[in-house]
């Protein structure tokens, strides 16, 4: 079974700066897809960014990068030009990209709680 | 606005009630994924229904059962509620292929006093 492992449970950054968020993953198959969501006060569970396993380059959405390194099973979330609304728990996903059976779901981490001073 | 539809957003009973949790997926998404969502547990996986079949099942206890109805919307039932059973829980829903994102709604919050 795939687990993912968020081994920071808070941080916090200076507002304008950059934070790098830390995941690690364990899995035995080659094909997969990695995610970062954002929950934020609210509740509400907000995709940040997707990142395929079989691509080599990074996936950027805006201020949000991750660095994917697949051989160590790593996938950090760095957040730059940090802002008071980034503040939220944040967590790392995994998903197979074998459609079947269990391994349809996504996979958390326990999530990084994300503090960001003004 | 995911565009997942959750209701109720609270929901306060008592041990030994029954609730029913609804769930409206985005429009034209086939899947739903159920839950939980709890302090010391994080987010686990309930249940996975695709076209109103069940496609996976996970930490889902007996007492609770879900179902996907034809017009794609999904009840999540709780029976015999224990203290334990409050928390937070989730709809999300996608497409139903490969790698897709998961959309989630604003979730329920289930408090069993």
């Amino acid at each position: 079974a795939q687990t993912v492992t968020q081994s920071q449970p808070e941080m916090s950054v200076q507002e304008a700066e950059t934070v790098t968020l830390s995941c690690t993953y364990d899995t035995s198959e080659s094909d997969y897809y990695l995610f970062w969501y954002k929950q934020p006060p609210s509740r509400q569970m907000i995709l940040v960014i997707r990142q395929e396993a079989y691509k080599q380059q990074n996936a950027t959405e805006n201020r949000f990068s991750v660095n994917f390194q697949k051989a160590a099973k790593s996938f950090s979330l760095k957040i730059s030009d940090s802002q008071l609304g980034d503040a939220a728990m944040y967590f790392c996903a995994y998903r197979s990209a074998s459609f079947t059976g269990a391994n349809s779901k996504l996979t958390f981490g326990k999530g990084i709680t994300l503090s960001v001073r003004p | 606005d995911s565009g997942v539809t959750q209701t109720p957003k609270h929901l306060i009973t008592a041990t030994g009630q029954r609730v029913t949790l609804r769930c409206s997926p985005r429009s034209g998404d086939l899947s739903v994924y159920w839950y939980q969502q709890s302090l010391d547990q994080g987010l686990q996986f309930l249940i996975h229904y695709y076209n109103g079949e069940e496609r996976a099942k996970g930490n889902i206890l007996e007492r609770f059962s879900a179902q996907q109805f034809p017009d794609l919307h999904s009840e999540l039932n709780l029976s015999s509620l224990e203290l334990g059973d409050s928390a937070l829980y989730f709809c999300a829903s996608s497409v139903g292929t490969v790698g897709e994102k998961l959309f989630f709604g604003s979730g329920t919050q289930l408090s069993v006093l």
